[in-house]
């Protein structure tokens, strides 16, 4: 199985900050990643596919890259509404498998 | 609209079953895989596998093939999620979550299910 190491695992920032998630493969994923954000007690909801495709009606300040094995998640200026809990999943094999998440706080 | 409506939550006895449905509408029901997801208190998500709608050809996670099956009512539009030998590790909100038909993969979530596995 692909397994997904995300980090990190909590963080807490102002609002205004440039935020940062990264997940690590172990294996070439070939940027099939997504990144979904949940509110507490609620769905999640798919911010980003194919590593960098931003959904439509999610602002524009929410980004996605890859380098190698490695994907970023990148909030460029946080809103307080963004905090919540940020998960990576993969898709390239079965099983999909997902990262850990990260829970943000807003400070 | 696309919605997926799940039933209600659950407590169950170790060594019990437990069955969620999934009522599905607003898009053709044949054409896409209904999967299963579930998130535990403190652990990451878990993808259990996956139903085509029209077909009924099913995938599983290894990690729960022999414990899980799928079924499908087409004519309900609604999958099924049926998860045996309940232990208390099995506590957890499951998702019913449609696939994809070449668009981009989890769109559109249940609103979950809680199983709460406790003797």
């Amino acid at each position: 199985d692909i397994y997904l190491t995300q980090t990190p695992s909590s963080l807490s920032a102002s609002v205004g900050d440039r935020v940062v998630i990264t997940c690590q493969a172990t294996q070439d994923i070939r940027q099939n990643l997504n990144w979904f954000h949940q509110k507490p007690g609620k769905a999640p909801q798919l911010l980003i596919s194919g590593t960098s495709t931003l959904q439509p009606g999610v602002p524009s300040r929410f980004s996605g890259s890859a380098s190698g094995t490695e994907y970023t998640f990148t909030i460029s200026r946080l809103q307080s509404e963004d905090l919540g809990f940020y998960f990576c999943l993969q898709y390239e094999n079965l099983p999909y498998t997902f990262g850990q998440g990260t829970n943000l706080e807003i400070k | 609209q696309v919605h997926l409506v799940q039933s209600e939550a659950e407590v169950k006895k170790p060594g019990a079953s437990v069955n969620i449905s999934c009522k599905t509408s607003g898009f053709n029901f044949n054409k896409y895989a209904v999967h299963w997801i579930r998130q535990g208190p403190g652990q990451r998500l878990e993808w259990l596998g996956q139903i085509t709608g029209g077909s009924g050809n099913k995938r599983f996670s290894q990690k729960f093939q022999g414990r899980v099956s799928f079924s499908r009512e087409i004519s309900a539009t609604t999958a099924y999620m049926e998860l045996s030998s309940l232990t208390s590790e099995d506590t957890a909100t499951y998702y019913c979550v449609r696939g994809s038909s070449g668009g981009p993969l989890f769109v559109d979530w249940g609103q979950g299910t809680l199983v709460t596995v406790s003797s």
